[in-house]
This record gives structure tokens, C-alpha cells and sequence, in this order.
């Protein structure tokens, strides 16, 4: 059985610091690993998709790097903003499953003080 | 391009009762998942729906069902409602069928169970 484990779960830094933002999970075969973020009370915003096949992805501030072999994955957010400050998330979808289904880590939650 | 909505976006109801949740996905998708979020168990799949097909279902009890029609909406139902079922439900809805599809959420349903 899949399991995802995000630590730590709650983080504070002061603004303009870089965010390092852990995600391990125990089965490597996997499709690929998405990261999230969600803001209280609200849905899930898409981060970035990293396919099994990539070892990291870039979008703007943000890049996630890949390790399978190792069952990791490390979502870096540069010079953080207080308006970064929300619970992140990262799930995997496995090969073995059929269909879309998502395992999700019990997130990180990120305050970025002023 | 629409993102996926939820409707409707709050509910309370009362133990016994049951309760149907929609959710229409982005134009052109045609997977639809759904999750129940709570604090205590986090994110946990529920179903997955494709082509009006149940592809994939999580561990919860049958009073959990859901649908989906030939437009690609979706409904989730759950009956005989009971306190623990007060949660966050999000739908989530991809392109295609495969597990290596970039999923999108909608902002999801507060179901409140007095």
C-alpha cells in the first residue's frame, strides 16, 4: 500500500527566505507526483506535474525535483512572499492503479511572516 | 477556459438524511474523481468515473455512490448521513484515462452533518 508522508507539517519563515518542502512516499512505481497548495477553507491549486520519467520541473518561483529510487520529492519555493503562506500538498498516482487515483501526503503548512 | 465547479458550495444537514453533491469538469474532460478531506484523515479518494464508467473506488462504505453523465458531470451521493461524514468534498477532473493525467480541482462542497 501506497503511503505519503510530508514533514514537516507545519513551517514558519520569515519573508524572502527559500521554502524546502519534503515529500517521501514508499512505493517507487509510480506515474507521477503532483504538488498542491491549498488555501483554508478552499480547493486545491495545481503546482507542478512531474511525470516518472522527469527529475524535476520549474514554474516560475517554484521547482520540484524527482528521486524515485530514493521515493522522494522536494518542492522548492525561492525568496518566499507572505501571500505564499498556505497548507501544501503532494500526491502520486501509482502505475498498478487503475485509473486516476491520487495518494495524498498530509501536507505542510507554510506561514511566511512579514 | 472554466475551471471545475462545485455546486452546492455549503451544506448542513441532519443525521439520516442524504445528500447529492455535483461537480462539472473542465470542457473536454471527460475523468472525474472525488475525495472527502477532513482533518483527522486528510485527503482520501473516494471514486473515479470515466465515460459514465466507476473505474476506481476507495474503502468507504456503500452509502457513498456516485454517477456520471454523458456531458462528463458528475454526482456524488451519500445516504443515511451520520456526523462523520461532516467533511470537505472535492471533485477533481483530468483529460484522459490514464493515471499519468495532470488533475485539476474544484473548490469543493462543506458538508456539515448535525
Amino acid at each position: 500500500k501506497q503511503e505519503v508522508t510530508q514533514i514537516p507539517a507545519a513551517l514558519s519563515v520569515p519573508e524572502g527566505e527559500n521554502l524546502v518542502l519534503n515529500c517521501s512516499f514508499t512505493d517507487s512505481a509510480i506515474y507521477n507526483l503532483q504538488w498542491f497548495r491549498q488555501d483554508p477553507g478552499k480547493g486545491l491549486t495545481s503546482l507542478l506535474l512531474i511525470q516518472s520519467s522527469q527529475r524535476e520541473q520549474t514554474s516560475g518561483r517554484l521547482n520540484a525535483s524527482l528521486d524515485k529510487s530514493s521515493g522522494r520529492s522536494t518542492l522548492y519555493i525561492a525568496a518566499s512572499q507572505p501571500g505564499d503562506s498556505a497548507t501544501y500538498l503532494c500526491a502520486v498516482s501509482l502505475i498498478k492503479a487503475a485509473g486516476n487515483k491520487l495518494t495524498f501526503g498530509g501536507g505542510t503548512r507554510v506561514l511566511v511572516k512579514p | 477556459k472554466a475551471g471545475v465547479t462545485q455546486t452546492p458550495r455549503y451544506l448542513i444537514k441532519t443525521r439520516g438524511q442524504q445528500v447529492t453533491l455535483s461537480c462539472s469538469p473542465i470542457s473536454g474532460h471527460r475523468s472525474v474523481s472525488w475525495y472527502q478531506q477532513t482533518p483527522g484523515q486528510g485527503l482520501q479518494f473516494l471514486f473515479e468515473y470515466f465515460s459514465e464508467t466507476q473505474r476506481n473506488k476507495g474503502n468507504f462504505p456503500g452509502r457513498f455512490s456516485g454517477r456520471q453523465f454523458s456531458n462528463s458531470r458528475s454526482e456524488m451521493n451519500v445516504s443515511t448521513l451520520e456526523l462523520g461524514d461532516s467533511a470537505l468534498y472535492l471533485c477533481a477532473s483530468s483529460w484522459g484515462g490514464d493515471s499519468d493525467n495532470e488533475q485539476f480541482f474544484g473548490p469543493g462542497t462543506r458538508l456539515t452533518v448535525l
